[in-house]
């Protein structure tokens, strides 16, 4: 199984909204990733987890809160968000630390915020 | 300006043409990724060079390296409608492959 499933793949939320996104591998990796990529741009790394520990937080807004449950799962829980938040936001896991090694994709959810 | 620098933005290509896509680091290279994304896909990791002079094939796909580990080109033969799609390379400076650079991408077009 190398596969990385996101859902929801579509969400449309207000900006007083509460709503969780979700990332699931099975691949034993125990980094993962979350992206978020904007129309035409690259994506822009966001948080890393390694090995359930946040080791990376790219300076993001509080209004983005990660969570890694166990070693397959990822969130992200999105509060108070603003339409410039509006995105595709792109999980992606990796084997940690083995030299280096390819990240894997999932195909991404597509966020809209009104 | 960015740190990876990709060219051209934008390519259109007959089909059964070859091409080739450039990407530039204004810094040393630890690694380099090569990845394709579709519209408002995941991406599809292709991939990975980490030695200088390095290259590798992947069926009609050829990614290299230079010696000075700062250019990267993805060379495609005779192209196919199913290599349509965003090229995008991602740097690796070093701090392992936890975090990746990407490049500001190649929106490659196969004309039939």
């Amino acid at each position: 199984d190398t596969e990385v499933t996101q859902t929801p793949k579509h969400l449309v939320m207000g900006m007083t909204n509460k709503k969780s996104l979700k990332c699931e591998q099975h691949m034993g990796h125990r980094a993962m990733y979350w992206y978020k990529q904007k129309a035409k741009k690259p994506p822009e790394l966001m948080f890393v987890y390694s090995y359930e520990k946040l080791s990376i937080n790219e300076s993001v807004p509080s209004r983005f809160s990660p969570e890694c449950p166990n070693s397959s799962l990822l969130n992200l829980h999105l509060h108070a968000l603003q339409p410039e938040d509006s995105a595709l936001y792109l999980c992606a896991s990796s084997h940690p630390r083995q030299g280096s090694s390819e990240q894997y994709f999932g195909p991404g959810t597509r966020l809209t915020v009104t | 300006s960015q740190e990876l620098e990709q060219s051209p933005q934008s390519l259109i290509v007959q089909e059964g043409k070859n091409l080739t896509i450039n990407c530039t680091s204004s810094k040393t290279l630890y690694g380099l990724y090569w990845y394709k994304q579709k519209y408002g896909e995941g991406l599809i990791f292709l991939m990975m060079l980490q030695k200088g002079g390095e290259e590798k094939s992947h069926e009609k796909i050829t990614a290299k390296l230079d010696e000075k580990k700062q250019q990267s080109s993805l060379h495609i033969t005779a192209s196919q409608p199913s290599h349509a799609g965003i090229y995008l390379c991602g740097a690796d400076y070093g701090f392992g492959n936890e975090k990746l650079t990407f490049g500001t991408g190649t929106r490659l077009t196969i004309i039939p």
